[in-house]
């Protein structure tokens, strides 16, 4: 079975520097989706950016990138130029389509704390 | 409104109770799922369904029953509420047949108290 572990906690970071949250997972499959969703202190999960397993190319949003490491089973969070508004607890996900069904394993958050 | 709804957001029940939640989405979206977030835990799925009439059990299914007879609304229900059940209940949606992306879409939740 799949398992997605975030070792961090939580983690704080200044205003306008640039944090890194870890996930790591395990799986023996070879295609598969990689996901890092936000919940903010109104509780609505978010789509932050997503990874297809098979695209050796990080994926990118704005702010937010991956440092995605196939081999290591390693699906990292880079956010640049923190800001207060990114003060959420960050969930990774794991997805693999099998069988019609497109069920996400989730770790178990890391809360982040953006400092002013 | 448009998207994904939840009903109600805060319920406080006794424990032995039977109670429902509710979740309803405009997007026609086959998939629908039902996970519980508990603080350690992250959020674990409990029932999805891949479309009307179609069910099935997640990672924490015990003492919980849903149903799926519109597209639209995946009610979960918890027969005879127990102190553990006490969490934050999350209904998502998805249309993966039609979309690449697998991207799921949240409502904003429940928080549950059992007494």
């Amino acid at each position: 079975a799949q398992t997605v572990t975030q070792s961090q906690p939580e983690m704080s970071v200044q205003e306008a520097e640039t944090v890194t949250l870890s996930c790591t997972y395990d799986t023996s499959e070879n295609n598969y989706y990689l996901f890092w969703y936000k919940q903010p202190p109104s509780r609505q999960m978010i789509l932050v950016i997503r990874q297809e397993a098979y695209k050796q190319q990080n994926a990118t949003e704005n702010r937010f990138s991956v440092n995605f490491q196939k081999a290591a089973k390693s699906f990292s969070l880079k956010i640049s130029d923190s800001q207060l508004g990114d003060t959420a607890m960050y969930f990774c996900a794991f997805m693999k389509p099998h069988s019609g069904t497109y069920k996400y394993i989730f770790g178990t958050g890391t809360r982040l704390k953006v400092l002013a | 409104d448009a998207g994904i709804t939840q009903s109600p957001r805060y319920k406080i029940t006794e424990t032995g109770r039977q109670v429902t939640l509710m979740c309803h989405q405009t997007w026609s979206h086959s998939y629908m799922f039902w996970y519980r977030q508990d603080l350690g835990h992250g959020l674990r799925l409990i029932y999805y369904s891949a479309a009307a009439d179609i069910t099935d059990k997640g990672e924490v299914p015990d003492g919980y029953v849903v149903s799926r007879s519109k597209t639209e609304n995946f009610p979960l229900t918890l027969e005879s509420a127990t102190r553990s059940q006490t969490s934050v209940y999350f209904c998502a949606s998805s249309e993966p047949r039609t979309s690449n992306s697998y991207e799921q879409y949240f409502g904003p939740g429940t928080r549950l108290t059992v007494t």
